[in-house]
């Protein structure tokens, strides 16, 4: 099975600072990694699909890139409105598997 | 407008089962898989299953595997997860969803507790 490890799992910045949160798979994955943010109480809400692709609506402070083993993602001016937790998710069509990265708790400092 | 309605949770005791169900609309159901992702409470994300459109291929985390199958009825647009033997670590609120397409139910709450 493919392992996804997610760091740092906890970020505290100010705002108007880069961030970045990495994930890392257990093996190569291509590009089939998607980003997701998860406010308390909310459902996730996809940001980024196949690494580097950013859905529709979503700011363009918020960005994705890598393929194969290593993806990184990034918000490039933190507003205070994205106080959240972000996942990393690796996935396959045959058989419909999905992988989660821990998780990064991005706070404010 | 894409609704995903789960129903089915509760407190329920350890050993025993529980089917959970999802009424999907608003899109063509028929033609996405569909998902069952849990979160236990102040914890991670973690996909539990997932079942390709015609339910022809099927997958389960090591972790729910021999314990619960998921189903579909694409007549009824609706997603199941029958739930056996049932432990506390299956404490959850578990959501119905297809993630890469951004759709996602409000969850439904599984106790396992005595």
């Amino acid at each position: 099975d493919i392992q996804m490890t997610q760091s740092p799992s906890s970020l505290s910045a100010s705002v108007g600072d880069r961030v970045t949160i990495t994930c890392q798979a257990s093996q190569d994955i291509s590009n089939y990694l998607n980003w997701y943010q998860q406010k308390p109480g909310k459902a996730p809400k996809l940001l980024i699909y196949d690494a580097s692709n950013l859905e529709t609506g979503v700011p363009s402070r918020f960005s994705g890139s890598g393929s194969g083993t290593d993806f990184t993602f990034t918000i490039s001016s933190l507003q205070p409105e994205d106080i959240a937790t972000y996942y990393c998710q690796q996935y396959d069509n045959l058989p419909p598997r999905y992988t989660f990265g821990q998780g990064t708790k991005l706070e404010i400092k | 407008e894409v609704q995903l309605v789960e129903s089915g949770g509760g407190l329920v005791q350890p050993g025993r089962s529980l089917r959970l169900s999802c009424a999907a609309s608003g899109f063509t159901f028929d033609d996405y898989a569909m998902h069952w992702v849990r979160q236990a409470p102040g914890k991670g994300l973690e996909w539990v299953s997932g079942i390709s459109w015609n339910s022809g291929s099927i997958g389960y985390a090591d972790s729910v595997k021999g314990r619960f199958t998921i189903s579909r009825d694409n007549a009824k647009n609706s997603l199941y997860l029958q739930m056996n033997s049932l432990r506390a670590e299956d404490t959850a609120l578990y959501y119905c969803a297809n993630p890469t397409s951004d759709y996602w139910g409000q969850g439904t709450l599984v106790t396992v507790s005595s």
